[in-house]
């Protein structure tokens, strides 16, 4: 079992929807990512979180950490917001020397006008 | 602008020469990683460094070496005994390590071997 599972794999979405990608964990975390791939491949980092809830722009990230889970909310979806989009969790300590940085396989969105 | 350069974006090569793919970052940040990623795989960590002449190695570092001689850059020697190179490789940095502080990626390098 992967210790990071985001779901969905893929979503179709229509403009305008509105657009949850889940993220559970299975190990202790110091901190969350959420991350968007765009098909030319680079990589943006969206949310860094450890508690709540954090928005930017049209897009929201919360995480429950009692029930190792995660989301990631696009509001008003459009076009420009299809990508892959990666949720990642730290099992390091702030300032420490040990840990890891754990990827969820993406989830690949597709927005159509 | 502050950022990381991976060079070049394509790169083509034949069975059993080595390639080395380049990775300059211009954030001052100490922690430096380069990451693998193949279709359907999320990414796995090849190799990580925290500090100049410092390195460690990753899940996947059989048939890879790095260098940090500089905190600005971090090359990936990507060696013939590599039984699977062709792939998608990112580099990565951060101020503080392990995901602790947010992660900034480039722009990746696609490898082909032939």
């Amino acid at each position: 079992k992967n210790e990071v599972e985001q779901s969905p794999q893929n979503l179709t979405a229509q403009e305008g929807e509105f657009i949850t990608i889940n993220c559970s964990y299975s190990v202790g975390i110091s901190a969350l990512h959420w991350l968007q791939q765009h098909p030319g491949g680079g990589i943006v980092s969206l949310f860094m979180l450890s508690s709540g809830k954090k928005k930017h722009g049209r897009l929201i990230a919360t995480i429950n950490i009692q029930e190792k889970h995660s989301s990631l909310h696009i509001t008003a979806s459009h076009p420009r917001d299809s990508a892959v989009y990666i949720c990642a969790v730290s099992t390091g300590n702030y300032g420490g020397s040990q840990g890891n940085l754990i990827f969820g396989k993406g989830t690949k969105l597709s927005v159509k006008p | 602008d502050g950022g990381i350069t991976q060079s070049p974006k394509y790169l083509f090569r034949k069975e059993g020469q080595n390639v080395t793919l380049s990775c300059e970052q211009n954030l001052n940040h100490d922690a430096m990683y380069w990451y693998r990623q193949d279709p359907g795989q999320g990414l796995r960590l090849i190799y990580y460094s925290q500090i100049v002449n410092d390195f460690q190695k990753g899940d996947i570092a059989e048939g890879y070496s790095v260098s940090r001689e500089k905190k600005e850059s971090f090359p990936l020697t990507v060696t013939s005994a590599q039984k699977n190179p062709t792939a998608f490789y990112l580099c990565a940095s951060s101020i503080r390590p392990w995901g602790a502080g947010e992660q900034y990626f480039g722009p990746g390098t696609r490898l082909t071997v032939t």
